[in-house]
């Protein structure tokens, strides 16, 4: 298994572009969600999604769109990029959370965003 | 609002020391509590988990203690190694209703002096 995946590694953008981060996994998890990394910080939800076809917001999700189309896949779209979205972000997946009491979350290598 | 945080936000330790690593919490409805290791440009690694029911939870080299009275969570890490040295954060998951958001602590860095 390759587990989770983020597409691209690093990427520049200039103000109001707009571009699509791209997660997947082949670990058949239920659950998918993505975070942001901003430097000296924990960790804060963005957007979830329990299964295809279903999302919610997490903690910070102004800015940010999500869909969940297959299991496999979850993208998250910045349709205008701003410099306070200079950030690292994780895609992350695991098992359905609640019928699983919880349970562990497998992070993807992250992709390194610099909006300027 | 309610948090997850840390009380140290640097540890340095000796190579073969043991390490603790604090953590607070403030949502007593918070039912179950999660370690995670991130070493410099890697995503996070799951380390070890606990539920509110236990006060404590062994795994290979690593204890968490959780004490619900103060809120309170630490992980120990014995006969700490070079390769331990990373960023460490909590996680706590709000309730059985929230276990879709998982929301981290802002990390403690542990460097380990060989």
């Amino acid at each position: 298994n390759a587990g989770v995946t983020q597409t691209p590694k690093f990427q520049v953008l200039k103000t109001g572009q707009s571009m699509t981060l791209q997660c997947a996994q082949d670990m058949n998890h239920e659950y998918m969600s993505w975070y942001r990394q901003d430097p000296g910080m924990g960790l804060r939800l963005i957007h979830y999604s329990v299964g295809a076809g279903i999302t919610d917001q997490g903690e910070v999700p102004n800015g940010y769109n999500v869909s969940r189309s297959t299991t496999e896949d979850f993208p998250l779209r910045l349709l205008s990029a701003a410099p306070s979205q200079t950030s690292v972000y994780f895609c992350a997946s695991s098992y359905h959370r609640r019928a699983s009491g919880g349970g562990t979350q497998y992070f993807g290598p992250g992709t390194r965003l610099l909006v300027l | 609002g309610e948090s997850v945080g840390l009380h140290l936000p640097t540890l340095s330790v000796q190579e073969g020391d043991n390490s603790i690593i604090n953590c607070a919490y403030s949502n007593s409805a918070s039912d179950y509590f999660i370690w995670y290791k991130q070493e410099s440009g890697k995503g996070p690694q799951f380390i070890i988990d606990i539920r509110s029911n236990m006060d404590k939870r062994q795994g290979q080299r690593v204890t968490v203690l959780l004490n619900k009275t103060v809120k309170h969570l630490s992980l120990q890490i014995a006969a700490t190694q070079p390769g331990d040295s990373a960023v460490y954060f909590c996680a706590e998951n709000m309730g059985k209703t929230s276990y879709d958001k998982v929301i981290f602590g802002p990390g403690t860095s542990l460097s380990v002096i060989p």
